[in-house]
């Protein structure tokens, strides 16, 4: 079974510092694509960063970065300079290219809170 | 370019009812996929319709049900409704099906069932 875990359900983090969200996986496929959404209040789900589990390189994008290690099957957040607008809900996603699909596994959440 | 619609937003039915919600994706994307969204249970995987046919189908029972019109514009069902279908159902668009496709999600419908 494809399992995704994080195990902090809420954390929270000062405005402008840094903070980390873990999550964990589980799949015995080769080929697959990970993701990060953020749910804020509104429940509108947002991709924040996306990685292919073949490419070496961790992604980032803007304040968004990922600590992605195969092996150990990790994949966690980094999120720089926090802001008061990244108080969301954030899941961890995973899918395979052998699923057949747009198939999505989320783990269970995490309640980020920047506070002022 | 238009996101990802939804309707209705919000639902109340009674049980034994039916529901039918409503997606209508972005503009050119084919492949609608549905998610159900609980705090018991989390977020978990519907069913995906591309060009139509249905592709792939999480661990539902047949109460559910979806398809996909010619426009890509997708329906689901669920019939004889229980207390524990109460939940916020998503739904998510992607230009193509599988893989490294971004998949776009609606503000979703949230039903409640008393």
């Amino acid at each position: 079974a494809q399992t995704v875990t994080q195990s902090q359900p809420e954390m929270s983090v000062q405005e402008a510092e840094t903070v980390t969200l873990s999550c964990t996986y589980d799949t015995s496929e080769s080929n697959y694509y990970l993701f990060w959404y953020k749910q804020p209040p509104s429940r509108q789900m947002i991709l924040v960063i996306r990685q292919e589990a073949y490419k070496q390189q961790n992604a980032t994008e803007n304040r968004f970065s990922v600590n992605f290690q195969k092996a150990a099957k990790s994949f966690s957040l980094k999120i720089s300079d926090s802001q008061l607008g990244d108080t969301a809900m954030y899941f961890c996603a995973f899918t395979t290219l052998e699923t057949s699909g747009s198939r999505l596994t989320f783990g269970e959440g995490t309640q980020l809170t920047v506070n002022p | 370019k238009a996101g990802v619609t939804q309707t209705p937003r919000y639902l109340i039915k009674t049980r034994g009812q039916q529901v039918t919600l409503s997606c209508s994706p972005i503009s050119g994307h084919r492949s609608v996929s549905w998610y159900q969204q609980t705090p018991g249970q989390g977020l978990q995987f519907l069913f995906e319709y591309f060009s139509e046919t249905q592709r792939n189908k999480g661990n539902f029972p047949g109460r559910f049900s979806g398809r996909q019109f010619s426009n890509s514009r997708s329906e689901m069902n669920v019939s004889t409704l229980e207390l524990g279908d109460s939940a916020l159902y998503l739904c998510a668009s992607s230009i193509l099906s599988g893989g490294f496709s971004e998949q776009y999600f609606g503000p979703g419908t949230r039903l409640t069932v008393t």
